[in-house]
């Protein structure tokens, strides 16, 4: 059974840092397309970042410079390192994983619960 | 960036009604476009993928349409566990940018 679980959320101040995890079990993330995408309070889904099985990495524009999508094979968990932390960070951070059907149509279709990280003085 | 919008924003509706939510692209995305639920406090879950493909173990009264630029999601006859937020998603490229979702509620 597909299984991802988010951790590392917390209150963090303004301009600060904190690395969010997120453990797999029942797949391997480093064969897959991982992505971070996040919920303000309130508000719709933002897509945050995704890694390729190949490596790659790629970022939304909010915040490209700022954070870092990573994953250790080892523990098969992926990462999110988050930089200079704004108050318009905040939100429940889903990690999800890509499929990719035999034509090329990808989505994403596991899902963690989700962590909050609440950016505020 | 491809920006996607979605059609209403909100809607209220009875059990056994027709629902239809649109969501239009900026640019033509061809049919990587998806479909998902969202209800309060809980992750979101894929529907439809491909514009049309019914992800395994979503009810059939779910259907998905169109291609290019204008696609529709159908719930042939809304159920109670149906009242959610609704999100498109686009595929075609990086980002895959999200809707901004249609809440659908009880009438």
């Amino acid at each position: 059974e597909v299984q991802l679980v988010e951790t590392g959320g917390g209150l963090i101040q303004p301009g600060g840092s904190l690395r969010l995890s997120c453990a797999a079990s029942g797949f391997t993330v480093s064969s897959n397309y991982m992505s971070w995408v996040r919920q303000a309070p309130g508000k719709g889904l933002e897509w945050v970042s995704v890694i390729y099985s190949g490596g790659s990495t790629y970022y939304a524009d909010s915040v490209k410079g700022r954070f870092t999508i990573s994953r250790d094979n080892s523990k098969n968990t992926l990462y999110l390192q988050m930089n200079s932390l704004r108050a318009e960070d905040t939100a429940v951070y889903y990690c999800a994983r890509d499929y990719y059907d035999s034509s090329g149509y990808g989505a994403l279709v596991y899902w963690g619960q989700g962590t909050l990280v609440t950016v505020s003085s | 960036d491809i920006q996607m919008t979605q059609s209403p924003s909100s809607l209220s509706a009875s059990v056994g009604d027709r629902v239809t939510i649109t969501c239009r692209a900026s640019q033509s995305i061809s049919s990587y476009l998806n479909w998902y639920q969202q209800k309060p406090g809980k992750a979101p879950k894929l529907l439809i993928y491909a514009a049309s493909s019914l992800q395994s173990g979503v009810p059939s009264r779910f259907s998905g349409s169109g291609s290019g630029t204008d696609f529709t999601l159908t719930i042939s006859s809304l159920q109670p566990e149906d009242f959610a937020t609704y999100y498109c998603q686009q595929s075609y490229s990086t980002p895959p940018v999200f809707g901004p979702g249609t809440k659908v509620d009880i009438k």
